[in-house]
């Protein structure tokens, strides 16, 4: 069976450029969640979709925003990226929206320079 | 104070040792709670909810103190293995559906 998947696996870019990421939950999972981590911290909540509508929203910047499409995949878009936004992003999936278990793909390793 | 803390060690412990870490967090209303693993550059990986009455997977054992907000996970026969970040996670309750990490305890078994 396959798991979370998200590309690209890593990616470089430039500060005050753009970036999408993209994430596909486990088949049958309905609801999609962000999360960023640097180095030596937690993962830190970003964004929660389910059913493609946006259920609950990190201390994060407008400079992020996401979507999730009909067939549940979902992107993470940042604006005008900063050398802090340096971090591995980890998509998480669940059967449904609020508390239930959560299931990390392998994560995307962004490096903004 | 953080809203979920962990003693960040690292613990180094021998083969076979017994190893128990501790997680406090700060919302009384919190009803989640999971201890995921996270091995180094790689995605954390969920080992496993945390109940009120406790509960035990194998040589993993957590235990869950509402009265005091603290949530434990114990190894047993801890295997080379087991070495990676232990993660502490609990809901925050105020309908963001958002879940709050501690930073993470690392575990390293030695030979």
């Amino acid at each position: 069976d396959a798991g979370v998947t998200q590309s690209p696996t890593h990616l470089i870019k430039t500060r005050g450029q753009h970036v999408t990421l993209r994430c596909s939950p486990i088949s049958g999972h309905k609801s999609v969640s962000w999360y960023q981590q640097v180095l030596g911290q937690g993962p830190q909540f970003i964004f929660q979709y389910y059913e493609k509508e946006e259920r609950g929203r990190g201390n994060f910047p407008d400079r992020f925003s996401a979507r999730q499409f009909p067939n549940y995949s979902s992107e993470l878009n940042v604006n005008a990226l900063l050398l802090g936004d340096s971090a591995l992003y980890l998509c998480a999936s669940s059967p449904v929206g609020g508390y239930t278990e959560a299931f990390f793909g392998q994560g995307t390793r962004l490096t903004v320079v | 104070r953080k809203e979920v803390e962990q003693d960040p060690g690292p613990f180094n412990v021998p083969e076979g040792a017994t190893v128990a870490f501790n997680c406090t967090y700060s919302n009384s209303a919190s009803q989640s709670f999971f201890w995921y693993r996270q091995d180094c550059r790689k995605e954390p990986k969920l080992l496993m909810s945390v109940y009120s009455s406790g509960n035990e997977d194998g040589r993993f054992t957590a235990q869950l103190n509402r009265a005091s907000q603290y949530i434990s996970l114990l190894i047993r026969d801890s295997k080379l293995s087991d070495s990676a970040t232990y993660l502490c996670v609990v809901n925050n309750p105020s309908g963001t559906y958002k879940y709050i990490f501690g930073t993470g305890t690392r575990l390293k078994v030695l030979a």
